[in-house]
């Protein structure tokens, strides 16, 4: 039982650059999350989503696009990157969008 | 707005002292409020939420409404406890968190 899964761990890009950041749950949570966390700050929401297809901006979503297209699957992408997206982003998921989040082990990015 | 404030970054302490980590929040409404904790290399994980008004590890946390506080405390302080802590505020199905505290225990 995995829990939930961040993919890749690590990532340096370039600035202009694009990807996909992953998260896999094996829980069968309906609500997932997309947060960073960046010294000072704290952990900030990015987007989230209440069920399979839907999807709802947090507090700084902008740079940012989300998709759920699977239950299990909550994906991350940054379109055009910029050294300010440079940050530990972090993955969970909750079966009730209460308190009880299982966080994956992150994914530290490097915008260069 | 909805808010969290941890106005600490780093608590530093010594072993056996006691600990209290601040926490105040915002928020229009009853409040349910939660601790996390991040040990290095781990992930975060739920220390704490005060509608259980449970102790873990030590660590309780009250919530005082009319001074908007949840702080977290642990009478004597152990090297282990020594980690990252997010003070965190429920809202419409998600988490709001606050910028966390480093808590540091020294030998």
């Amino acid at each position: 039982n995995a829990g939930v899964t961040q993919t890749p761990k690590f990532r340096v890009l370039k600035t202009g650059q694009s990807m996909t950041l992953l998260c896999a749950q094996d829980m069968n949570h309906e609500y997932m999350y997309w947060y960073r966390q960046d010294p000072g700050m704290g952990l900030r929401l990015i987007h989230y989503s209440v069920g399979e297809g839907t999807t709802a901006k947090g507090e700084v979503p902008d740079g940012y696009n989300v998709s759920r297209l699977k239950k299990q699957n909550f994906l991350l992408g940054l379109e055009s990157a910029a050294p300010s997206q440079t940050s530990v982003y972090f993955c969970a998921s909750s079966q009730t969008g209460d308190y009880g989040y299982t966080f994956g082990s992150g994914t530290r990015l490097t915008v260069v | 707005a909805q808010r969290v404030t941890q106005p600490e970054k780093l608590l530093s302490v010594f072993k056996g002292a006691p600990v209290e980590l601040k926490c105040n929040y915002s928020y229009s409404g009853s409040p349910e409020l939660f601790w996390y904790v991040q040990y290095s290399r781990q992930r975060l994980q739920l220390l704490l939420r005060h509608i259980s008004r449970e102790s873990i590890k030590g660590f309780t946390a009250d919530l005082n409404k009319g001074e908007t506080s949840f702080h977290l405390k642990k009478p004597f302080a152990q090297e282990e406890d020594s980690a990252m802590y997010y003070c965190a505020l429920k809202s419409a199905g998600k988490l709001i968190f606050g910028q966390g505290t480093t808590l540091q225990v020294k030998p």
